[in-house]
């Protein structure tokens, strides 16, 4: 079966930084997102990686390595406005996204 | 740019009736279009995928008589519950995509509608 593994929970310091890993088990791979979720609200697109590497993008970086089916998507100088599920999800071989179940991350002052 | 609208972005109805959810990308042509539920601290559940012109694709387990899904134009795809329970009480969330479901392809998402059934 096709799997998406991410903690289900992480708490973490304003002004720190933190890393959200994601695993995955699925037939074939077109890709991997990271999206951010508020309670309550839909989805927003935070990043794409379909090559192994570090892509960054301001505070927020994603990195893939696809021999080993993990990414990780590092958020820098946190702030309470972070606070948030992060949900990776994954393209296979259909190019239909599977979706993990997100990582609800908790930022204390 | 990508931006995605939905009406009602919530709404209270009585069992038996049906509602109508629209889904609007506002600033591109959306190829392909994606209906999902959500329920409290769960994670997304993909209902259904429609390509403009063309009938739905539904999961599994999803009923395509209760759930009507029409994508009638490249910007406009519409959810229809129909004769709503209460156990159809959800947060729906449509998304669109630009090039379709190739890798690259993005889901950029609507705001959603929370359906509450009384």
């Amino acid at each position: 079966g096709q799997n998406i593994d991410q903690p289900t929970e992480m708490t973490a310091t304003e002004g720190a930084i933190v890393q959200i890993n994601c695993t995955y088990q699925t037939s074939g791979f077109n890709g991997l997102f990271w999206y951010q979720q508020h309670a309550g609200e839909a989805p927003t697109f935070l990043s794409y990686n379909v090559l192994d590497g570090l892509e960054e993008k301001g505070r927020f970086s994603s990195f893939l390595s696809r021999s080993k089916g993990y990414s990780y998507l590092l958020l820098k100088e946190l702030q309470m406005k972070d606070s948030a599920s992060y949900l990776c999800a994954v393209k296979d071989s259909n190019y239909q996204l599977i979706w993990g179940a997100g990582t609800k991350l908790i930022i204390k002052p | 740019g990508a931006v995605v609208s939905q009406h009602p972005s919530w709404v209270i109805c009585k069992s038996g009736t049906s509602v109508k959810i629209e889904c609007r990308s506002l600033d591109f042509q959306a190829t392909t279009m994606f209906w999902y539920r959500q329920f409290p601290k769960q994670s997304l559940m993909l209902m259904a995928t429609s390509n403009e012109g063309s009938k739905a694709t539904y999961e599994q387990g999803v009923e395509k008589d209760k759930f009507l899904i029409n994508h009638a134009s490249l910007t406009l795809s519409t959810l229809t519950v129909t004769s709503a329970h209460p156990e159809d009480s959800s947060f729906y969330i449509c998304s669109a995509s630009t090039t379709g479901t190739s890798g690259s392809s993005t889901q950029y998402f609507g705001p959603g509608t929370r359906l509450t059934v009384l």
